[in-house]
């Protein structure tokens, strides 16, 4: 198994600024990924981390809006950059720490006004 | 887009078994069938997976019909604490199991 720590688990930003969150795993892990939740809505892959290179996007999602850091095999975060109340949702971590199952994160749940 | 089809809601009294449906028609020889859920202001939460054959843990069946078009999800003694949002996901075994498409899911009511 593994124990994910997401950080903050919630804010309230104005538009325009930035936010960044982390996720910590208590294991070495491959990859990481994040997700999007919006109100109401499942869950949405942004982007695909890997610990050396360059994240993965996934359609609609870009790394201006978005960056993503991966500076070891522990630790990753995800930026909402120049927010908006669109960008409002809830942001989860996760990874693939066996062959069987994925483990998530608790999220980030992130309010623009 | 998911693969897969849940129907919107369900409700079910407590104590009683929760049988919860998912069609995945289009589903491919080498995809599995997983199933997650996701409580209130929690992360989703890996369930049971299965091939073929129905498999059974500690929290629930999985019945995966002969074409594998369509599976259920057995809540077998449904408690407050199982409503949550239940999502079936098709997917290929191994690799980077933290790649998940997830679909609208069903939100399944406890009721005491």
């Amino acid at each position: 198994s593994a124990v994910i720590s997401q950080k903050p688990s919630r804010d309230i930003c104005q538009r325009g600024t930035s936010l960044t969150i982390q996720c910590q795993v208590d294991s070495q892990v491959t990859m990481m990924f994040w997700y999007r939740q919006q109100p109401g809505q499942s869950l949405t892959l942004i982007a695909t981390a890997n610990q050396g290179s360059e994240a993965t996007y996934e359609s609609g999602f870009v790394i201006d809006k978005f960056p993503i850091s991966r500076p070891n095999l522990t630790f990753s975060t995800l930026t909402v950059s120049n927010m908006s109340p669109e960008d409002s949702s809830i942001y989860l971590c996760s990874v693939g720490a066996s062959m069987t199952e994925a483990f998530f994160g608790q999220g980030t749940r992130l309010t623009v006004v | 887009d998911a693969k897969t089809t849940q129907p919107p809601s369900m409700d079910c009294a407590e104590g009683r078994a929760a049988n919860l449906p998912c069609n995945h028609s289009t589903i491919s020889g080498n995809e599995y069938v997983y199933w997650y859920r996701q409580i209130h202001s929690q992360g989703p939460q890996y369930i049971i997976h299965g091939l073929k054959n129905n498999e059974t843990n500690e929290m629930a069946s999985l019945i995966i019909t002969e074409d594998r078009k369509s599976s259920t999800l057995i809540l077998p003694h449904a408690t407050l604490r199982d409503t949550a949002v239940y999502y079936c996901i098709v997917q290929r075994h191994g690799g980077s199991q933290g790649n998940l498409i997830f679909g609208k899911g069903t939100k399944l009511s406890v009721k005491p």
